[in-house]
C-alpha cells in the first residue's frame, strides 16, 4: 500500500499571504505512460471533497489560478499564491496509481 | 452540472445488511470508473471499492473484501454498494465519487 504523508496537521495563514502544503509518497507515483496519478482535494467545512489539482499540476475546471501543484517522484506540493477566506478547510492529497487508492491524513488551513 | 446523490444509509445492527445507491447525472456515466470512499474522524478518508466504467472489473479494500459488493447499472446511471455482515467499524460517512466529483455522502451507523 502506498502511504501518503502530509506532515503539516494544520497551518494558519494571513489573507493575501502564500501557503504551501506538502505530500510525500512512500513510492514513486509515476505510471508507465508517464502520467503521475496525484490529486489534491479541498474539503470545506460541512462539504464533500472537491477536486483542485489532478496529475500533480493540472488545475481542474473553475479552480482559481492561485492554486498550483508541483512535484515529482515522491514529493509533491500544493501552493496557494494568495490565501483567501474561502480557502479554509482540509486539504488532502490522493494517489490513484496503485490500489488501494490512498489519501494523506489532511492539512487543515485556517485564516489568521 | 454533475450530481452524485447517495441514498440508503441509516442505522443497522451489527451483522446486518444495507444497500447504498448513488444516482449520477450531468456526465457520461459509462466513461468513468466509480468509487465508494468512506470517512471517519479516526481513519480519515478511506477508499473501499472501485468499479470500471463497464462494470466488468471491481476492486475492494482488504477491510471490506467478502462483505461489500459494488455494482452499477449503466442503463440507469446508478452505482450501488451492497453491505453485508456489517460491523461497528463500518460506521462512517460514505461517499460515491469518481476522481473529479464526489457526492454529499450518506451516513451509515452500525450499532445495537
Amino acid at each position: 500500500e502506498i502511504v501518503l504523508t502530509q506532515s503539516q496537521v494544520s497551518l494558519s495563514v494571513t489573507p493575501g499571504q502564500p501557503a504551501s502544503i506538502s505530500c510525500k509518497s512512500s513510492q514513486t507515483l509515476l505510471h508507465s505512460d508517464g502520467k503521475i496519478d496525484l490529486y489534491w482535494y479541498l474539503q470545506k467545512p460541512g462539504q464533500s471533497p472537491q477536486l483542485l489539482i489532478y496529475e500533480v499540476s493540472r488545475r481542474f475546471s473553475r479552480v482559481p489560478d492561485r492554486f498550483s501543484g508541483s512535484g515529482s517522484g515522491t514529493d509533491f506540493t500544493l501552493k496557494i499564491s494568495r490565501v483567501e477566506a474561502e480557502d479554509v478547510g482540509v486539504y488532502y492529497c490522493m494517489q490513484g496509481m496503485l490500489l488501494p487508492i490512498t489519501f494523506g491524513q489532511g492539512t487543515r488551513l485556517e485564516i489568521k | 452540472d454533475v450530481q452524485l446523490l447517495e441514498s440508503g444509509g441509516g442505522l443497522v445492527q451489527p451483522g446486518g445488511s444495507l444497500r447504498l445507491s448513488c444516482a449520477a447525472s450531468g456526465f457520461t456515466f459509462t466513461n468513468y470508473a466509480m468509487n465508494w470512499v468512506r470517512q471517519t474522524p479516526g481513519r480519515g478518508l478511506e477508499w473501499i471499492s472501485s468499479i470500471s466504467g463497464s462494470g466488468s472489473s471491481t476492486h475492494y479494500a482488504d477491510s471490506v473484501k467478502g462483505r461489500l459488493t459494488i455494482s452499477r447499472d449503466n442503463s440507469k446511471n446508478m452505482l450501488y454498494l451492497q453491505m453485508n455482515s456489517l460491523r461497528a467499524d463500518d460506521t462512517a460517512l460514505y461517499y460515491c465519487a469518481n476522481t473529479q466529483h464526489w457526492g454529499r455522502g450518506i451516513v451509515v451507523t452500525v450499532s445495537s
